[in-house]
């Protein structure tokens, strides 16, 4: 049984770029979050999506999108990229009815922009 | 906004020794869970305590969470150097998949 998969490993860009993160979801699992983390920092929540939807939202500006695919994977897109834009980029999956409420994290995607 | 803080920041014990650490909220929460992070990758679920609970095992690993003090500790017993890493709490505001909210983390170092 898969965990959550994430890909690219690793992505070097430049100011400015776009760039696209993916991330398979556990299998069974139905709802996908993303996360950003700063280095020396702890997780910040992107947002969140379930059946296609963005069912929540953190504080981040709307160069950060996301999609959720019928499969339930889902991508992140973040345009016009910063300079702090650099993070580790952590998605994870969750079985909205699950009576155990865990989230169960992929290895991530390092972004570095420079 | 980050709203869990572990305390202390890092922490270094000998194996064998057992180790605590602390975590601090500020608004009621549905659970608080811990995670750990080996060397900047993914993290990895510890264990999970609901807002009625007061206490739970898992193996070496013991939680507290008191929520007149809005503080929860997890205790790590018979340390081994396996278990150097980073530990986050992470706390929900709601039921099912809702959003984690993390603190800044606290490093442990186990030497053997």
């Amino acid at each position: 049984d898969a965990g959550v998969t994430q890909s690219p490993t690793h992505l070097i860009k430049t100011r400015g770029q776009q760039v696209t993160l993916r991330c398979s979801p556990k299998s069974g699992h139905d709802t996908v979050s993303w996360y950003q983390q700063a280095l020396g920092q702890g997780p910040q929540f992107i947002f969140q999506y379930y059946e296609e939807e963005e069912r929540q939202r953190g504080n981040f500006p709307d160069r950060f999108s996301g999609h959720q695919f019928p499969n339930y994977s889902s991508e992140l897109n973040v345009n016009a990229l910063l300079l702090g834009d650099s993070a580790l980029y952590l998605c994870a999956s969750s079985l909205v009815h699950s009576s155990t409420d865990t989230q169960y994290f992929g290895p991530g995607t390092r972004l570095t922009v420079l | 906004s980050q709203q869990g803080e572990e305390d202390p920041q890092a922490l270094s014990i000998q194996e064998g020794e057992n180790a605590t650490m602390n975590c601090s909220y500020k608004t009621s929460i549905n659970n608080l869970q811990w995670y750990r992070q080996n060397s900047g990758r993914g993290l990895v679920h510890l264990i999970l305590i609901r807002s009625n609970e007061r206490e739970k095992h898992s193996g070496r690993l013991r939680v507290t969470l008191d929520t007149s003090k809005k503080s929860s500790s997890l205790l790590i017993t018979a340390s081994r150097a396996a278990d150097t890493a980073s530990y986050f709490c992470a706390t929900t505001h709601q039921g099912g998949s809702e959003k984690l909210v993390f603190g800044k983390g606290m490093k442990l170092t186990v030497n053997p």
